[in-house]
């Protein structure tokens, strides 16, 4: 059972367009981190979220921490073909300083 | 934010050699540090958390004599596989913890003969 669940696996869009990535769990985490990894490289940092229903905005990227600290989503507005990348949610749980990754989201943003 | 680096970027080795790989934080400390083995288009699957100044804690599954973890100091830790084969190839990655947030290195990629 994976647990964190995320959401959509692939995604193919054309640039311009919106989307939104999400990632969703029966557990309470602490925190939540999104990360972005290119091929052959270490997933880099996006953003960390700790409180329930925080907002956080990362020019056209937004991030959102369910209020219950369960969920998490990511919306992208009109994605660029730099957005191309590997998307991944991890999650840490009470006082263990160990993630939780999502499956990842492979998103291609098509010129 | 905070840089990890790893060394080497990419080992080929023959079969029955061990490789080691090192993981440094370089602007921080950390008393943690992470290692994780990636498959293509999959996402990262934790193998052991590294304890500065005391033994590693491995995931289930995974071979503590296989994969040898130390952590020497508070900005370094090495995995070492040692008699490798080519079932042990894949992307290796790292990460150091600071403030709530895994920090990654670049990754190593190892490939066995």
């Amino acid at each position: 059972t994976q647990l964190l669940e995320q959401s959509p696996q692939f995604l193919s869009i054309q640039e311009g367009e919106n989307l939104t990535v999400y990632c969703n769990s029966s557990s309470v985490f602490s925190s939540l981190q999104w990360y972005r990894q290119e091929p052959g490289e270490g997933p880099v940092l996006l953003v960390t979220v700790v409180t329930g229903g925080e907002v956080k905005k990362l020019k056209r990227l937004t991030f959102q921490f369910g209020d219950a600290r369960k969920d998490s989503s990511l919306h992208i507005t009109a994605a660029q073909p730099g957005d191309t990348g590997l998307y991944l949610c991890a999650g840490a749980q009470g006082g263990s300083e160990k993630l939780v990754f999502g499956k990842g989201t492979k998103l291609t943003v098509n010129p | 934010g905070a840089v990890v680096s790893q060394h080497p970027s990419w080992v080929i080795c023959k079969s029955g050699t061990s490789v080691k790989i090192e993981c440094r934080s370089l602007d921080f400390q950390a008393t943690t540090m992470f290692w994780y083995r990636q498959f293509p288009k999959q996402s990262l699957m934790l193998m052991a958390t590294s304890n500065e100044g005391s033994k590693a804690t491995y995931e289930q599954g995974v071979e503590k004599d296989k994969f040898l973890i130390n952590h020497a100091s508070l900005t370094l830790s090495t995995l070492t596989v040692t008699s490798a084969h080519p079932e042990d190839s894949s992307f290796y990655i790292c990460s150091a913890n600071k403030v709530e947030t895994q920090y990654f290195g670049p990754g190593t990629r190892l490939l066995v003969l």
